[in-house]
């Protein structure tokens, strides 16, 4: 079944560091790719999103581009600040057995940016 | 405000006890979606519905009954829970057509203890 591997956290980081957390997939098909991003006490907010190969997705200074031949949607941004930490998921979306769209998520990597 | 609302955003519960967790959204959605978050796993997909109507159950046990009356509020009815189901358990719409690309908009989550 469709399945999403990212990165063991957590990841511990200084103010203006480089960020990088990979995700891999395996899916059926040619699924979209997504960065769910949660802060602490709240739900997922999605932070960017690809739906074709080599698509990039961007928002608020992080990106992470559609690789299908090596099928991975590795996340990036070159300055982190304190208020990027959080927990960030990588997902794919993908359909149930019922035929319903659904995203598989992988577990999630724990950021936290220290001043 | 993300427009999917969670009410209780905390719940403790014994195992003999009944409460229901509720899930509102106000983006026009016609998709919803139960997930359950534990610590160190991935998010489980528990239930879909589309348009009113269930269309996954995603191997959930019978303690957990969800009801969808409309395609704006969803529940999730809990009864003789175990200690295992503390979990924070969050609600997600999306808005299904013919090129839907999958993205879930998510409530912040209820937390809930099983004693």
């Amino acid at each position: 079944g469709d399945s999403v591997t990212q990165m063991e956290g957590p990841v511990t980081l200084s103010e203006e560091a480089f960020l990088t957390i990979n995700c891999t997939y395996t899916a059926t098909g040619y699924p979209s790719l997504f960065w769910y991003v949660q802060y602490p006490g709240e739900g997922l907010q999605l932070l960017l999103k690809a739906t074709k190969a080599d698509d990039k997705g961007s928002n608020k200074g992080f990106e992470a581009t559609y690789r299908k031949e090596t099928t991975s949607f590795h996340l990036e941004k070159g300055s982190v600040q304190v208020s990027d930490s959080a927990v960030y998921f990588c997902a794919l979306s993908g359909l149930t057995q019922g035929g319903s769209e659904k995203l598989v998520f992988g577990k999630g990597t724990k950021l936290t940016v220290n001043p | 405000e993300t427009g999917v609302t969670q009410t209780p955003r905390h719940l403790v519960m014994g195992m003999t006890n009944k409460k229901s967790l509720k899930c509102e959204q106000h983006l026009g959605h016609n998709a919803m979606y139960w997930y359950k978050q534990s610590a160190k796993k991935p998010l489980e997909l528990m239930f879909v519905y589309n348009f009113k109507e269930q269309t996954e159950n995603n191997s959930v046990p019978s303690r957990f009954s969800p009801e969808c009356p409309n395609s704006s509020h969803l529940f999730l009815h809990l009864h003789t829970l175990q200690p295992e189901d503390s979990a924070l358990y969050l609600c997600a719409s999306s808005y299904r057509s013919g090129e839907n690309t999958g993205e879930l908009f998510f409530g912040e989550g209820s937390r809930l203890t099983v004693l």
